[in-house]
């Protein structure tokens, strides 16, 4: 059972630079997520997805895009990091909209110098 | 505005003892889910235990149980006879259900076993 998996595990940016993370899920879940953690902080929420074609931006969307061509797939882009992007990113879906836990990525490691 | 609060930076029990990890939130909407989650030194975020709003009874699963005091705003973490495998950061958070199902965590508090 793969899940949710994220693609890449780790990554070195330079500023400026542009990525695209990649999260899949497999279990054919309405509902992905992207989520920043930083010491201290928890997890904050960039930007959401409450089905194929659909985002929304969550408490802090600024300086990424998202996409949700396929159900199964949610991609957060970077186009000009910042090393204030430095952080461990993380991927999570769910079946409903609050009623069952939201599954979770291996994480992200990224790190803008 | 959905705030998660847990005040509690870091905790340390003895081993085979029980602890509570202390958990607030604040939402004005009356359909809401409560979660703990559970993240150890590896990175990965592991689901413990929820609770619904409308839910009766408090949940349990296994050695957690999760003490729901609706009035107060409290969902604290209980974890019984405690593990060294236990020692990791513990991240409370709350998914109102007329919001896209976001979950919103609070800071987590860090959990360490003592042998």
């Amino acid at each position: 059972n793969a899940g949710v998996t994220q693609t890449p595990k780790f990554r070195v940016l330079k500023t400026g630079q542009s990525m695209t993370l990649l999260c899949a899920q497999d279990m054919n879940h309405e509902y992905m997520y992207w989520y920043r953690q930083d010491p201290g902080m928890g997890l904050r929420l960039i930007h959401y997805s409450v089905g194929e074609g659909t985002t929304a931006k969550g408490e802090v969307p600024d300086g990424y895009n998202v996409s949700r061509l396929k159900k199964q797939n949610f991609l957060l882009g970077l186009e000009s990091a910042a090393p204030s992007q430095t952080s461990v990113y993380f991927c999570a879906s769910s079946y409903s909209r609050g009623g069952t836990e939201a599954f979770f990525g291996q994480g992200t490691r990224l790190t803008v110098v | 505005a959905q705030k998660i609060t847990q005040t509690q930076p870091g905790m340390f029990v003895q081993e085979k003892e029980a602890v509570t990890l202390d958990c607030t939130y604040d939402t004005s909407d009356p359909s809401y889910g409560l979660f703990w989650y559970k993240q150890p030194s590896s990175g990965e975020m592991i689901f413990l235990i929820y609770q619904g709003s409308y839910d009766q009874q408090n949940a349990t699963e296994g050695r957690y149980s999760l003490n729901f005091q609706k009035a107060r705003k409290s969902a604290n973490l209980v974890i019984s006879a405690s593990q060294l495998g236990d020692s990791a950061m513990y991240f409370c958070a709350m998914s109102v259900y007329n919001q896209g199902g976001k979950l919103i965590f609070g800071q987590g508090t860090e959990l360490s076993v003592k042998p």
